[in-house]
């Protein structure tokens, strides 16, 4: 069957630490993956996809980056983070139709 | 770039009765998808109904129905008989039929059903 996995689920984390959120998906291969950010009580900004093994592309400057190791696996990444990288993280593998969102990551920075 | 547009931020309705969202979006494509998802208290995103551009037949699940005017770029839902459990932020997304298939959202609106 075709799941999405994301974690963890809550994460706090100081200002300048870094950040690594997984997201891997079963039941396929060569899945479109995409990151998007929810910022509190607003919409879904999406900030990368991926549509291959080391295909990468960024919607939107930021600090933040996304890598994509292995076909099933799409990891959202930062070296420093900062305050205003808190928010609601959602993983997304969308084919055809049909779109499968990951349970989500609240991220706190503090 | 594809732009979805939801104006309003919050909606309520009182339970059983009939309540509709509006939604617009800008595109120059011909081939689209248009989706309504409900995100409840969990943060799950939850498909409510979809909608191919190329179908003029608007589609229906059960309570909701939306209407879509192509020529307008206008695609409202309708939930009909509200109940509790359809409180919610709802978010409009558009995917084009083309290319890497990203969805873009509007940016939500907060349904509330009053008992």
């Amino acid at each position: 069957s075709q799941t999405i996995h994301q974690w963890p689920a809550t994460l706090v984390q100081p200002v300048g630490s870094p950040l690594s959120l997984e997201c891997t998906v079963e039941g396929t291969s060569n899945p479109n993956l995409y990151w998007y950010r929810q910022a509190a009580g607003r919409g879904l900004q999406l900030l990368f996809y991926s549509v291959g093994i080391g295909q990468i592309s960024s919607e939107v400057p930021q600090n933040l980056s996304a890598s994509r190791p292995q076909d099933r696996q799409f990891i959202l990444s930062s070296k420093k983070l900062l305050l205003s990288d808190s928010g609601f993280y959602l993983c997304a593998w969308i084919v055809h139709t049909e779109a499968f969102f990951g349970q989500g990551t609240r991220l706190t920075v503090v | 770039a594809q732009t979805v547009t939801q104006s309003q931020p919050e909606m309520s309705v009182q339970e059983a009765e009939t309540v509709t969202l509006s939604c617009t979006y800008d595109t120059s494509e011909s081939d689209y998808y248009l989706f309504w998802y409900k995100q409840p208290p969990s943060r799950q995103m939850i498909l409510v109904i979809r909608q191919e551009a190329y179908k003029q037949q608007n589609a229906t699940e059960n309570r909701f129905s939306v209407n879509f005017q192509k020529a307008a770029k206008s695609f409202s839902l309708k939930i009909s008989d509200s109940q509790l459990g359809d409180a919610a932020m709802y978010f409009c997304a558009y995917r084009s039929g083309r290319g890497a298939q990203k969805l873009v959202f509007g940016q939500g609106t907060r349904l509330t059903i009053n008992p």
